[in-house]
């Protein structure tokens, strides 16, 4: 089936320092694809949606200039944490929808960040 | 886009079926019904989906009611595997493709 792979799948980085998390699609192309954060034993928060070739969209109280996404490729959407401060410790998961119907979306396995 | 609401936790035992509802009034026509799995630190995993009466898969059934007010993922035999955290969401695909999660309910498995 469908694949998305995320990169990496735990980060630490120091207060102040920017992280990259790459999320790409391996066996279908994506013009569209979705950013989540997940704190602990809470559900999914729809970040932004990343389109290819485009300004990205981000869910009200979502800022702009701190999570800054790239979607260069049909294949390929970057989330950067710009500035991470120890808040912004969180489960980054991204996920892509398939060209297939009834098949839902494909997530992928996500990012653990910790910022010390 | 529609609402949902799950019970926040389930506690079964092993081999037995479990049955969690989901209720979404407010579901418009062209909605699907769609159900994933998480496992912690991992995302989210595609169960099943479905748009109206009964669907079965390899790894469950979606029952939904005729007024589609409501639907029921039916685990048949759980095993301690099956310990996770299960979401229904409901949209479709005139939403911008977006899915925004509810709170989910937590099964627990036991032996």
């Amino acid at each position: 089936g469908a694949v998305v792979s995320q990169h990496p799948s735990r980060v630490i980085c120091k207060s102040g320092t920017s992280v990259k998390i790459e999320c790409r699609s391996l066996d279908f192309q994506a013009t569209t694809m979705f950013w989540y954060r997940q704190f602990p034993k809470q559900s999914l928060m729809l970040m932004a949606t990343s389109n290819e070739g485009s300004k990205a969209t981000y869910e009200q109280g979502v800022e702009k200039d701190k999570f800054l996404i790239n979607h260069a490729s049909l294949t390929l959407s970057t989330l950067t944490v710009t500035s991470a401060h120890p808040e912004d410790s969180s489960f980054y998961i991204c996920s892509a929808r398939p060209p297939e119907e009834g098949n839902g979306y494909t997530f992928g396995s996500g990012t653990r960040l910790t910022v010390v | 886009l529609a609402k949902t609401t799950q019970p926040i936790s389930m506690d079964s035992y092993e081999g037995q079926e479990v049955n969690i509802t989901c209720s979404h009034n407010n579901i418009a026509t062209n909605d699907y019904i769609t159900w994933y799995q998480q496992f912690p630190s991992q995302g989210p995993r595609f169960i099943i989906q479905g748009y109206k009466t009964k669907v079965t898969n390899e790894v469950a059934s979606l029952f939904i009611p005729a007024d589609r007010k409501s639907s029921t993922l039916s685990l048949p035999r759980v095993s301690l595997s099956d310990t996770a955290v299960y979401y229904c969401l409901v949209g479709g695909n005139n939403q911008g493709g977006k899915l925004i999660f509810g709170q989910g309910t937590e099964l627990s498995v036991k032996p």
